[in-house]
């Protein structure tokens, strides 16, 4: 079946506008996870959804920094006021099942490549 | 979770067998070793997973040593699109966090 998908595949910004990123998981993927990918490194994690719930939101960088999943599938990351140390790609990854499971394998997106100007 | 230690870079003929070596010493009891690859400008892509016993599946093999202190991930026959940079991650049992560190970048070379 089809795999993560995520939109737009690349975002230019002005610095100080706001920008949406879209996630669309693997269908009936139950966990949901957001990495940030900066230049020349590894992913860092960012936030954990099951479900509609958001778990984990220890690695969002700021409070300009906000993703949903209102519906339990979807997902938006969200960052306000953009800065120049925003840049870089943002990875959705989605997995079969939940924590109370054993440790789910993540499919990752292509990712979105934000750049702010 | 522990942390891993991968080279930095790696060259590979093609056809030939690529052994990529990962030491995570510090490794517990309910710790799997996961590898991860990521193609240029793609997204990460699982490859395998274990806990102590070695492991195989369509893509490589997966041998980790009995004192679980290192592992090495075998391609067989590497081919020019195994070209990526390629994670050994330690993830706990019921953890979710998936920690990449830099990793090693293999290239294969006609």
């Amino acid at each position: 079946g089809a795999g993560v998908s995520q939109s737009p595949r690349y975002k230019v910004a002005k610095r100080g506008q706001d920008v949406a990123l879209r996630c669309d998981p693997i269908s009936g993927h139950v966990s949901l996870f957001w990495y940030q990918q900066a230049l020349g490194q590894g992913p860092e994690f960012l936030t954990y959804f099951q479900n509609e719930a958001q778990l984990d939101k220890s690695g969002l960088p700021s409070d300009r920094f906000f993703a949903e999943r209102p519906e339990g599938s979807v997902s938006t990351l969200k960052i306000q006021r953009t800065q120049q140390e925003d840049s870089a790609v943002y990875l959705c990854a989605s997995s079969l099942g939940g924590v109370a499971g054993w440790a789910d394998t993540q499919y990752f997106g292509p990712g979105t490549r934000l750049t702010v100007l | 979770d522990a942390k891993t230690t991968q080279p930095t870079s790696m060259d590979c003929a093609e056809g030939r067998a690529a052994n990529l070596p990962c030491n995570h010493s510090t490794i517990s009891g309910n710790e799997y070793v996961y590898w991860y690859r990521q193609i240029h400008s793609q997204g990460p892509q699982y490859i395998i997973h274990g806990l102590k016993n070695n492991e195989t599946n369509e893509m490589a093999s997966l041998i980790i040593t009995e004192d679980r202190k290192s592992s090495t991930l075998i391609l067989p026959h590497a081919t020019l699109r195994d070209t990526a940079v390629y994670y050994c991650i330690v993830r706990l049992l019921l953890g979710y966090k998936l920690s990449f560190g830099a990793g090693t970048t293999v290239t294969v070379r006609a």
